[in-house]
C-alpha cells in the first residue's frame, strides 16, 4: 500500500535554512502537499506542488519534486522560532480525495 | 477563505458513555468530508469518507459500530464515537472537500480523553 516517510525531528538555529524531507511509494501521487501543525492544534497547509512540477517557490518556502526517486522536500529560508512545529507532508492521487500522510518531523527552532 | 469548524474542541468522558463530535464547513458546501484520528506523536490516520446523504465509507480496520458517522447536510458531519474506553483518547481531525476549489480544509481538531 502507500507509504509515505519522513525523518523525526529536525533541529536549526534562528536564522539558517531548515530542510524537511518526505519519501513516498505511490507513483500515481498527483498532489503533494505540506501541512504545518502547531502543539494542540490543527493543520494548517503551507503549500502543495503538481507531480508534473520540479519546484514551487512561495516567499520563505520551496518545495522540490524528484518524481524519479519519490522525494519531497520542503525548505524554510532564514528560519525563525515562530516555524517550530510539526511538518507533515502528504500525497493524493489523481480521482481520490484520500490524503496519505507521513509521519511528521519535528522542527525544533534554536535562538 | 474557507473554515472548517470542529465542536467541542475538547471532551472529557468517563469509559462507556458516547461522545458526538461535530465538523462544520462554516462558507462552503462540502458533499464529501473526512474523519482522521491522530494518536500522540504519531500521524493522523484516515478512519472514514462521509459523503452527504449516503452512508459512510469505512478505512480498514475502523469498527463501523464503534465510530457512527452521519452527514445529514452540506455542511454538517457528526462522529459519535459509542461505548468509549481509554484507548478511543485521542486527537480527531476532520477535513471538508470544498469541490470548487477541489481543495480540501482541515478542522481545528477535537481532543477525547476517555477516563
Amino acid at each position: 500500500g502507500e507509504d509515505v516517510e519522513q525523518s523525526l525531528f529536525l533541529s536549526v538555529r534562528e536564522g539558517d535554512s531548515s530542510v524537511i524531507n518526505c519519501t513516498y511509494t505511490d507513483s500515481s501521487s498527483t498532489y503533494l502537499y505540506w501541512y504545518k501543525q502547531e502543539p494542540g492544534a490543527g493543520l494548517q497547509l503551507l503549500t502543495y506542488i503538481f507531480s508534473n512540477m520540479d519546484m514551487k517557490q512561495d516567499q520563505r518556502l520551496t518545495v522540490l519534486l524528484n518524481k524519479k526517486d519519490k522525494h519531497l522536500s520542503l525548505r524554510i529560508a532564514d528560519t525563525q522560532t515562530g516555524d517550530s512545529a510539526i511538518y507533515f507532508c502528504a500525497e493524493r492521487s489523481s480521482g481520490t480525495y484520500k490524503y496519505i500522510f507521513g509521519t511528521g518531523t519535528r522542527l525544533k527552532v534554536l535562538a | 477563505g474557507a473554515v472548517v469548524s470542529q465542536h467541542p474542541s475538547w471532551v472529557i468522558c468517563k469509559s462507556g458513555t458516547s461522545v458526538k463530535i461535530e465538523c462544520r464547513s462554516l462558507d462552503f458546501q462540502a458533499t464529501t468530508m473526512f474523519w482522521y484520528r491522530q494518536f500522540p506523536k504519531q500521524s493522523l490516520m484516515l478512519m472514514a469518507t462521509s459523503n452527504e446523504g449516503s452512508k459512510a465509507t469505512y478505512e480498514q480496520g475502523v469498527e463501523k459500530d464503534k465510530f457512527l458517522i452521519n452527514h445529514a447536510s452540506l455542511t454538517l458531519s457528526t462522529l459519535t464515537v459509542t461505548s468509549a474506553h481509554p484507548e478511543d483518547s485521542s486527537f480527531y481531525i476532520c477535513s471538508a472537500r470544498d469541490h470548487r476549489a477541489d481543495t480540501q480544509y482541515f478542522g481545528p481538531g477535537t481532543r477525547l480523553t476517555v477516563l
